[in-house]
């Protein structure tokens, strides 16, 4: 069955640049979320969307922007990157909004992102 | 908003015993809780999850409880083998659709 695809894999930018990742959810799946994972510690929620609008809000720096598009993918957008910004960030789709829907999370594997 | 507490933080068992692991969740909305089991490196990956109309749930080696009173749920794993070493994780689904983790738990299995 077909997974949450996210790209690039692994990503070395420099302080101060710019990042864009891309996720593509699991096809039929309308509610893509964004999470980030540092070393040792839990994914943190930083934003969801629903229907190709922004459905919740976490811990997202302003620095950071996401969007969803027409054919549902998504694109978390990172600029004047820190040092801080070195983790793990995971995508992950469901149908409707999971949570009290009830309906599963899947997670894609995932983005290294290194910010030297 | 939602927060969830979850311990113990480590739990280290030897193989063929049982492993339990607790969280709590503040937000008496929510009614959606996974738990995914986590290795180095990798995605989480769902293991089983509960919806409040249910009290338990088991799959195999594997069981789940909740409590919606105490606002309460607990992982039981018996018969650990090794393999079953990970971080393991809950999570609360919030009111928008979201999940809030626990902090996870790192779960060895001695053989």
């Amino acid at each position: 069955a077909a997974g949450v695809i996210q790209s690039p894999r692994h990503l070395i930018k420099e302080k101060r640049e710019t990042a864009t990742l891309k996720c593509y959810p699991i096809p039929r799946h309308d509610t893509v979320y964004w999470y980030q994972q540092g070393p040792g510690q839990d994914p943190q929620f930083l934003i969801s969307f629903y229907e190709k609008m922004q459905s919740d809000k976490g811990s997202i720096p302003d620095r950071f922007s996401a969007q969803q598009f027409s054919d549902y993918h998504s694109e978390l957008n990172m600029s004047s990157l820190e040092l801080g910004d070195s983790a793990l960030y995971f995508c992950a789709s469901s149908l409707e909004g999971a949570g009290n829907s009830g309906n599963t999370i899947y997670f894609g594997e995932g983005s290294w992102l290194t910010v030297v | 908003g939602e927060n969830v507490e979850q311990h113990p933080s480590t739990l280290s068992v030897q193989e063929g015993d049982s492993a339990v692991i607790k969280c709590t969740y503040s937000d008496s909305a929510s009614n959606y809780f996974p738990w995914y089991k986590q290795e180095l490196g990798k995605r989480p990956q769902l293991i089983i999850d509960i919806r409040s109309n249910v009290g338990e749930k088991k799959d195999q080696r594997i069981a789940v409880t909740l409590n919606k009173t105490a606002k309460h749920f607990s992982l039981h794993i018996t018969e650990t083998q090794p393999e079953d070493s990970a971080v393991y994780f809950c999570a609360a689904g919030g009111s928008q659709g979201n999940l809030i983790f626990g902090k996870g738990t790192k779960l060895s299995v001695k053989p």
